[in-house]
């Protein structure tokens, strides 16, 4: 099993849709968890960080279920310029900081 | 603010060429990591480091090498470039838990 499982997509959705994305993760000492966006032919950007209380930021919601390890985000009110891969980025607690990352779902947002 | 810097952008390698990509980070982070990254697959971590004169492997570092003479640079060799080593590699630091990146070098080898 991969450490880190997203689903590729991609999410095919109209403007003003809602979405969500899931990821699950297998190593149950994860602590650290992050949404990262990715352009098409760019670098991974920080979108937000996920904390257990859940986190909202703008149109964007993050959730984090421990019992079930997995992590969530949802846009609201999709925009075009949301068309963009959405990783998914976990990190266990103690010795060295080592963010792995899921292979991303793609997101195409249309008019 | 730089943030993180890498060079070349692009390369095209002969089979057997060696080069060293280029990573440097002007915000004085401890972590840093090389990540490379094949068409629509996620990141895979080759080599990391925790501070200057600390490396370790990470989950693919067969075909490379680094070092970390310095907190700010964090270079990746490749000896004897083959057609697998073809990818966009990316640096990253960080100074807790949120990574920046560089913008990547894509990387051909024919």
């Amino acid at each position: 099993r991969k450490e880190v499982e997203q689903d590729p997509g991609p999410f095919n959705v109209p403007e003003g849709a809602t979405v969500a994305f899931n990821c699950t993760y297998s190593n149950s000492a994860s602590q650290s968890f992050f949404w990262y966006r990715q352009d098409c032919r760019k670098e991974p950007k920080l979108l937000m960080s996920v904390y257990s209380s859940g986190n909202e930021d703008g149109r964007f919601t993050a959730q984090l279920n421990r019992a079930s390890q997995y992590i969530s985000l949802l846009i609201r009110d999709s925009k075009l310029s949301d068309s963009a891969t959405y990783l998914c980025v976990v990190s266990a607690s103690g010795g060295s900081y080592i963010p792995t990352f899921g292979r991303g779902t793609s997101l195409i947002v249309h008019p | 603010n730089a943030g993180v810097t890498q060079t070349p952008k692009f390369r095209i390698l002969k089979i057997g060429q060696s080069m060293t990509l280029q990573c440097t980070q002007d915000m004085n982070h401890n972590y840093m990591y090389w990540y490379r990254q094949d068409p629509g697959m996620g990141l895979k971590l080759i080599y990391y480091s925790v501070g200057a004169g600390i490396t370790d492997k990470g989950e693919v570092p067969n075909g490379y090498n680094v070092s970390r003479s310095t907190t700010e640079d964090f270079p990746l060799r490749l000896e004897l470039a083959a057609p697998s080593q073809t990818s966009v590699y990316f640096c990253a630091s960080t100074p807790d838990r949120k990574a920046f990146f560089g913008q990547g070098t894509r990387l051909t080898v024919v």
